[in-house]
């Protein structure tokens, strides 16, 4: 079974331009979260979807930050314009729904410098 | 304000010896515990799980042991391998079955050979 797939795998821009990341989840994911993990922290999350709709982007920076799921599969985040305090890891998961055991399935992220 | 505490930041131990990670937090809603390990470049993984009807749960050489009153649980390696070094995450959710995981900050664990 194929995992999550993320890209790019890394980016590099500079302060106010514009970066977008893309995620393909696991075939039948029903739900699908982007993360930011900023270096030595923890992941926190950002948004999380349930098919197409948004579930929670409590903790989305939404003046510079948006994320769409088309068809319930795909989704892309985007960041515009990015500030230094961006650079992180931004971590694509998804997990199943029905049988919801909590397990989340990451991606191996996508790394973003910000100069 | 962070919702699950984690120490030590960073530990290293000898091959064959125990690996003990700490986590704390306070939202006594959360009813899910998972544990992640995380290699350099890789995304988080889940390692192991605790629900808080059980106070200790073992798969393998991975133990977790859980204090509802205390509100606080740990992860246990036994005989810990070099293969063990990555960083571990403990993590909560709460009480509905969509809710949001919070991340501890992690701890880096060393095993020397």
């Amino acid at each position: 079974e194929a995992g999550v797939a993320q890209s790019p795998r890394y980016k590099i821009i500079e302060k106010r331009q514009s970066v977008a990341f893309w995620c393909n989840p696991i075939s039948g994911h029903a739900t699908l979260y982007w993360y930011q993990q900023i270096l030595g922290q923890g992941p926190k999350l950002l948004i999380q979807f349930q098919n197409n709709g948004v579930v929670d982007d409590s903790q989305l920076p939404k003046d510079r930050f948006s994320a769409e799921r088309l068809k319930g599969v795909d989704s892309t985040l985007k960041i515009q314009p990015a500030k230094l305090e961006d650079s992180a890891v931004y971590l694509c998961a998804s997990s199943s729904e029905g049988r919801f055991t909590g397990e989340l399935f990451f991606g191996e992220g996508s790394r973003l410098t910000v100069l | 304000q962070q919702q699950v505490k984690q120490s030590p930041q960073s530990l290293i131990v000898q091959k064959g010896g125990i690996s003990i990670i700490n986590c704390a937090y306070e939202n006594t809603a959360f009813d899910y515990f998972p544990w992640y390990q995380q290699f350099p470049g890789k995304g988080p993984a889940l390692l192991i799980a605790i629900r808080p009807d059980v106070s200790e749960k073992k798969e393998g050489r991975f133990t977790i042991s859980f204090n509802k009153s205390a509100k606080q649980f740990s992860l246990h390696i036994m005989d810990s391998q070099p293969g063990d070094s990555a960083t571990y995450f403990c993590a909560a959710r709460g009480g509905s079955t969509l809710g949001r995981l919070y991340f501890g900050r992690g701890t880096q664990l060393t095993v020397w050979p």
